[in-house]
């Protein structure tokens, strides 16, 4: 499976927006890229996903670079409810029925009132 | 939107026990289902990938006779952690992929806290 690379950690003021990077270099060309994200004791939730037009829904927006070997996920104005591990992982589209999801390690998100 | 339900959330039990967790899609149909574990400030674990009426497929270095995985309908999935030892102490998590496409979204549990004592 691609590899996606993220940052540890990052912390945001409340109300303001977030912009959550991810790095994956390896990615094939019908990789998906799947966003999620798990708050305490909770199973992850799904967040976003996207081919290579940039993606908006109602939590967030996925941008995508042109040679999509990166990816932002933007939260457009964090709450205290958005702070998590979110995590970046690329999902194969071979049409297997299996399509297995590989965490990775995330990034945890601090919101600060 | 979709729901998964894991029962029970939590379970206390005694080594060389059994537990069972179910995992439930309750208002789609999942042919297929996922089992992970996380152990406390880790990611999550794939632990094996459950198909409706047939054997499940394990993950290397997951002992298929320890985890006992049946997936007999289309809306149940069950995890059976057998001879349970404190080292199985652990959040086990299942998701479930619906029938529209193989890219739609996995829907989750709020996940089952095992702690063997």
């Amino acid at each position: 499976d691609a590899k996606t690379t993220q940052p540890n950690s990052m912390e945001s003021n409340e109300e303001e927006p977030v912009h959550l990077p991810c790095n994956h270099s390896t990615i094939s060309g019908t990789d998906y890229i799947h966003w999620y994200r798990q708050l305490p004791s909770q199973g992850p939730e799904y967040v976003i996903h996207g081919l290579t037009s940039n993606v908006n829904n109602r939590m967030a927006s996925l941008a995508i670079a042109e040679d999509r070997k990166s990816s932002t996920l933007i939260l457009h104005r964090a709450t205290l409810r958005d702070a998590a591990v979110y995590y970046c992982i690329l999902r194969g589209s071979d049409g297997g029925a299996t399509n297995k999801l590989i965490f990775g390690t995330g990034t945890l998100l601090a919101v600060q009132p | 939107g979709a729901v998964v339900s894991q029962h029970p959330s939590w379970v206390i039990c005694k080594s060389g026990t059994s537990v069972k967790i179910e995992c439930r899609s309750l208002d789609f149909q999942a042919t297929t289902m996922f089992w992970y574990r996380q152990f406390p400030k880790q990611s999550l674990m794939l632990m094996a990938t459950s198909n409706e009426g047939s054997k499940a497929t394990y993950e290397q270095g997951v002992e298929k006779d320890k985890f006992l995985i049946n997936h007999a309908s289309l809306t149940l999935s069950t995890l059976t952690v057998t001879s349970a030892h404190p080292e199985d102490s652990s959040f086990y998590i299942c998701s479930a992929r619906d029938r529209t496409g193989h890219n739609s979204p996995l829907h989750f549990g709020n996940g089952t806290r095992l702690t063997v004592t």
